[in-house]
């Protein structure tokens, strides 16, 4: 089955640590995203990446790192310089990434809890 | 500032009715706009896609239309059922990096 998977589901940390959530695709997809979404709130774009080894920050980069070494993995840190970091993280992934109009396909995401 | 809007009320119609939604947008030039559906705890899931020279969009019960002289879109379920509760929410595609969502309208179809 193609797709696209998160792990862990549910993730609880201690404040100051560093915690690495995963996300695998097998869509033969070019470009990978990650969000976070808040209660109540819509997806805020953290990093993206168009390309293998080539990623950007989007709009809530901070205290956030991302790496694209494979094809298929986008895994993203969340460090202990993210002031609020509990939240619901999810990733995407298309085809290709910018213009196009291009669908995105989610994957089931990872909800973090700071303790 | 770019600004997404969409109604953060929930909207409670009867099964068999038509729900309409809407999305609003300022300074902002989409190139597309997009359209999907989010059930609690879990990822969103495209369910359509409109063009900025494509005034509207069907598929099966849905339809889209865009209006980019008034920055709106508004999304349609015609014979709601108690199953298309969720919350929809609204994604523009400026054709340059990633999309921008809305913060979503919660539907709940009463039996």
């Amino acid at each position: 089955d193609g797709g696209i998977t998160q792990s862990p589901k549910y993730l609880f940390r201690k404040e100051g640590q560093n915690v690495t959530l995963s996300c695998e695709q097998n869509l033969n997809h070019d470009a990978m995203y990650w969000y976070r979404q808040d209660p109540g709130q819509g997806l805020r774009l953290i990093y993206y990446s168009q390309i293998v080894n080539d990623f950007q920050k989007g709009d809530i980069a901070e205290g956030y790192s991302v790496s694209r070494e494979k094809k298929e993995s986008f895994p993203l840190t969340v460090t202990s310089a993210q002031k609020n970091p509990t939240a619901f993280y999810l990733c995407a992934s298309s085809m290709t990434g910018g213009s196009g109009g291009n669908e995105q396909f989610f994957g089931p995401g990872t909800r973090l809890t700071v303790l | 500032s770019q600004k997404i809007e969409q109604n953060s009320e929930a909207l409670n119609i009867q099964e068999g009715k038509t729900a309409t939604l809407t999305c609003n947008y300022t300074n902002y030039s989409p190139a597309y706009l997009q359209w999907y559906r989010q059930d609690p705890g879990r990822g969103p899931v495209f369910l359509l896609l409109i063009r900025e020279n494509e005034k509207e969009k069907r598929k099966e019960r849905l339809k889209v239309t865009f209006d980019t002289t008034l920055k709106q879109s508004l999304f349609h379920i015609t014979a709601s059922q108690p199953a298309d509760s969720a919350t929809y929410l609204c994604a523009l595609d400026t054709g340059r990096r990633a999309l921008t969502f809305g913060s979503g309208t919660r539907l709940q179809v009463q039996p």
